[in-house]
């Protein structure tokens, strides 16, 4: 079966500061794109980064970035300069067209 | 451009009574897909929809009915509804070209089911 595990179900930065959210996936597929999505109060699920399983390169989106290790499987989420408004909660997931979910990492960023 | 829209936003039913959650895409999706989301468990599969015409069992699949009649609407329904049933219901559409990997899942605002 295939699993998503984010082992640290809460976490709290400081604001301006670093923080990394880990995940691990288990599959036996070679080719699937990892995401990590945010949900904050409102409830709407957004797109924060993604990663293609072919590339070696880490995806980046502005202050968001990945370190993506395929042999070890595991995709973890690093946030520099940790805003307020990225106050969520943090789904890590995998996949083609089916995605499967992580059970989450609440991030709070303190001021 | 609403992306993808979900109605009715809130619903408290008693077990056993029967509703459907609708959801709507604009964006020319091929692919469409029902979620609920519990506490500690992220977000599971229920059904979903390669094409107009076409549903398939996701993770959670017992006690779901779904209908893809029209490319741009997909409804999950509940037929007797039962208190294990509560929840927030996510419907999500992802664009399909011959490239699968290129696949991006966009999501609704989400339905909070209660079930007394």
């Amino acid at each position: 079966a295939q699993t998503v595990t984010q082992s640290q179900p809460e976490m709290s930065v400081q604001e301006a500061e670093t923080v990394t959210l880990s995940c691990t996936y288990d599959t036996s597929e070679n080719n699937y794109y990892l995401f990590w999505y945010k949900q904050p109060p409102s409830r709407q699920m957004i797109l924060v980064i993604r990663q293609e399983a072919y590339k070696q390169q880490n995806a980046t989106e502005n202050r968001f970035s990945v370190n993506f290790q395929k042999a070890a499987k595991s995709f973890s989420l690093k946030i520099s300069d940790s805003q307020l408004g990225d106050t969520a909660m943090y789904f890590c997931a995998f996949g083609r067209y089916k995605l499967v979910f992580g059970a989450g990492t609440i991030l709070r960023v303190k001021s | 451009n609403a992306g993808v829209t979900q109605t009715p936003k809130f619903r408290v039913l008693k077990t056993g009574q029967s509703m459907t959650l609708l959801c709507a895409q604009d964006m020319n999706h091929e692919y469409m897909y029902w979620y609920r989301q519990d506490p500690g468990m992220g977000l599971r599969l229920i059904h979903y929809s390669v094409g107009e015409g076409t549903t398939a069992k996701g993770e959670v699949p017992d006690g779901y009915n779904v209908s893809r009649l029209k490319k741009q609407n997909f409804l999950l329904g509940l037929e007797s509804a039962a208190p294990s049933q509560t929840s927030v219901y996510f419907c999500a559409s992802s664009y399909s070209s011959v490239d699968l990997l290129t696949d991006t899942q966009y999501f609704g605002p989400g339905t909070r089911l209660t079930v007394l």
